[in-house]
């Protein structure tokens, strides 16, 4: 049973670069979150999606968009790279309905 | 707004010893979850625990136990018998429910457990 699959693992960007993130959820998950944690800091919940539609959203800027496609799987979108943006960025499936959240290994992404 | 308090920065212990890693949360909605997840190095959230809100016992996953004292606002973990493998972050989380949805999970500032042999 595959877990949630994140990629790239590592990657570096400039700043004003664009960059996207990728997720597959969980075998048998419809609904995926993305969560940017900062160095020494707890994860900060970026949006919601469900039936391809965004269906909550943290406080970020809308810099950060995403997508979710028909097979549930995730993009996360970044503009306008800032060294602020640099993270672990992490994305997380659950079943609506359940309350057991899988989270992937994560994204390490880097603004230079 | 939900806030996670986790006011252990760092934890030594020695290994085959209890952990008792405390959490506090807020929150004004009466249907929310509490999970407690572990984070080595490499990143990964591994989820270890949930609670309900509305659950009447406290939740057990192996070695790890949960102590939810609702009226206090407390969700602590409790690991028996630690292992040199259980050194990692620890946050603790809370998701509230409402309008037939869930909201995102909001974190604490973490917890990092070092098991000493």
């Amino acid at each position: 049973d595959a877990g949630v699959t994140q990629s790239p693992t590592h990657l570096i960007k400039t700043r004003g670069q664009q960059v996207t993130l990728r997720c597959s959820p969980k075998s048998g998950h419809d609904t995926v979150s993305w969560y940017q944690q900062a160095l020494g800091q707890g994860p900060q919940f970026i949006f919601q999606y469900y039936e391809e539609e965004e269906r909550q959203r943290g406080n970020f800027p809308d810099r950060f968009s995403g997508h979710q496609f028909p097979n549930y799987s995730s993009e996360l979108n970044v503009n306008a790279l800032l060294l602020g943006d640099s993270a672990l960025y992490l994305c997380a499936s659950t079943l609506v309905g359940g309350y057991t959240i899988y989270f992937g290994e994560g994204s390490w992404l880097t603004v230079v | 707004a939900q806030k996670i308090t986790q006011t252990q920065p760092g934890m030594f212990v020695q290994e085959k010893e209890a952990v008792t890693l405390d959490c506090t949360y807020d929150t004004s909605d009466p249907s929310y979850g509490l999970f407690w997840y572990k984070q080595p190095s490499s990143g990964e959230m591994i989820f270890l625990i949930y609670q309900g809100s509305y659950d009447q016992q406290n939740a057990t996953e192996g070695r790890y136990s949960l102590n939810f004292q609702k009226a206090r606002k407390s969700a602590n973990l409790v690991i028996s018998a630690s292992q040199l493998g259980d050194s990692a972050m620890y946050f603790c989380a809370i998701r509230v429910y409402s309008g037939g949805g869930a909201d995102g999970l909001t974190f604490g500032k973490g917890t990092h457990l070092i098991i000493q042999p």
